[in-house]
């Protein structure tokens, strides 16, 4: 099973700021197949990138992914109050799929 | 309206049997991978069950694989979870999520339900 150890647990940025989310894999994903999700409090996640660059339908562009191999990193370009929740990374190249543990963004 | 709606949820005691259900509407639900994934109380995301479109290809993780089933009914938009021998760390939210297509690479689900919580205990 692949383990995904994203970082930092916890980030706390003021507004317009730019956060850096990391998510390291235990083994290389060899594809493309790592995706980020946003999960407010109380809701359901949701999809922001998949194919670890591509931004899901309705998201803005102030989201981004990158990386390759065992590393990748979500980026908010410029932090929004409505951004506070906590983001996970999702491999699904090979069962089981496996989601980080999650870091959460608080806005100062 | 996209959407998927689970219901089936409660208090189950250990040992214990429910069965989830998750209704689909406003897309071909017959075209696309579902999912079950549940969220334990305060924890992460736990992807449990896939089933292809057509039920050839059906996965489990291993906490879940003897007592959990996954199925489809592709005439209702309907997706299911049968849940056996349930114990108290099956407590969670369980939601229903749709995949992006039908094929190896689209299991980043770009749908998900509001969830259905799960609570196992005497």
């Amino acid at each position: 099973e692949i383990v995904l150890t994203q970082s930092p647990g916890t980030l706390s940025l003021s507004p317009g700021e730019r956060a850096t989310l990391s998510c390291r894999a235990s083994q290389s994903l060899s594809s493309t197949y790592l995706a980020w999700y946003q999960q407010k409090p109380g809701q359901a996640p949701r999809l922001l990138i998949y194919d670890i660059s591509n931004r899901a339908t309705g998201i803005p562009d102030r989201f981004s992914g990158s990386g390759s191999g065992t590393d990748f990193t979500l980026t908010i370009s410029r932090l929004e109050p409505e951004d506070l929740a906590v983001y996970y990374c999702q491999q699904y190249n090979y069962s089981p799929w496996t989601f980080g543990q999650g870091t959460k963004v608080e806005i100062k | 309206e996209v959407q998927l709606v689970e219901s089936g949820g409660g208090l189950v005691k250990p040992g214990g049997s429910l069965r989830l259900s998750c209704a689909a509407s406003g897309f071909t639900f017959s075209s696309y991978t579902m999912n079950w994934v549940r969220q334990a109380p305060g924890k992460g995301l736990e992807w449990l069950s896939s089933i292809d479109s057509s039920s050839f290809y059906i996965y489990y993780t291993d906490s879940v694989k003897g007592r959990f089933t996954i199925s489809r009914d592709n005439a209702k938009n309907s997706l299911y979870l049968q849940m056996n021998s349930l114990r108290a760390e099956d407590t969670a939210v369980y939601y229903c999520a749709k995949n992006r297509g039908d094929y190896h690479g689209s299991g980043s689900p770009d749908l998900w339900g509001q969830g259905t919580l799960v609570t196992v205990s005497s």
